[in-house]
């Protein structure tokens, strides 16, 4: 039972442009999103994170937007650049228990 | 920022043989440590919740004789695979989350350790 779901394996930009990753969720308790930058053998870097009551956050060229009615949220990142090719991940907070919960990852690259 | 140290990154060991990982908070308290694992391209999986000085909440099917978990201080835990089989072969990631210096520190990921069992 996946309850965060990336449903896009990979991406693939242009640098310049804009990326868009999206993710879904089930759970109606989480309370709290964010987004992890990922490489090979390393552990997940913070990038940005949304409280559920919020519809949208931004942080320099990134911006995660919510939408609760759909369970759905975004991470756009502009304009992309080649340092940003890397795994992102999704995750959700139980907002009772405090755990986290992954998504699948999408690999996102950005080509010169 | 805050700091997870993570030891070792990588790890051999014979089957069999039972095999520790350290993750220490480095500049602050960590009150609560959640370990995952990973399996190539897959999700970072959830295995277990623990609250320092209690014991560890596992999740469903993982096997908690197994894998060991200790969080004996607020800077220290420890999981430990023992009785290594080449299926426990993954990449163990550990997250911290407590305070220090009068700010809250949520989710700090150490840096992984990737177990082969051969």
């Amino acid at each position: 039972d996946q309850q965060v779901k990336q449903n896009s394996p990979s991406l693939s930009v242009q640098e310049g442009r804009i990326s868009i990753l999206n993710c879904d969720y089930t759970n109606s308790m989480f309370d709290y999103f964010l987004w992890y930058k990922k490489y090979p053998a390393e552990g997940p870097t913070f990038l940005i994170s949304i409280s559920s009551i919020k519809d949208k956050n931004e942080d320099g060229r990134f911006t995660v937007f919510l939408n609760k009615s759909a369970k759905h949220l975004s991470l756009h990142i502009v304009p992309s650049q080649p340092g940003d090719s890397a795994v992102y991940f999704c995750a959700a907070r139980s907002g009772n228990t405090g755990k986290l919960i992954f998504g699948q990852g999408t690999t996102l690259q950005v080509k010169p | 920022g805050a700091v997870v140290s993570q030891h070792p990154s990588w790890v051999i060991c014979k089957s069999g043989t039972s095999v520790k990982i350290e993750c220490r908070s480095l500049d602050f308290q960590a009150t609560t440590m959640f370990w995952y694992r990973q399996f190539p391209k897959q999700s970072l999986m959830l295995m277990a919740t623990s609250n320092e000085g209690s014991k560890a909440t596992y999740e469903q099917g993982v096997e908690k004789d197994k894998f060991l978990i200790n969080h004996a201080s607020l800077t220290l835990s420890t999981l430990t695979v023992t009785s290594a089989h080449p299926e426990d072969s993954s990449f163990y990631i550990c997250s911290a989350r407590g305070r220090g210096r009068g700010e809250y520190y949520g989710y700090t990921f150490g840096s992984g350790t990737r177990l082969t069992v051969v």
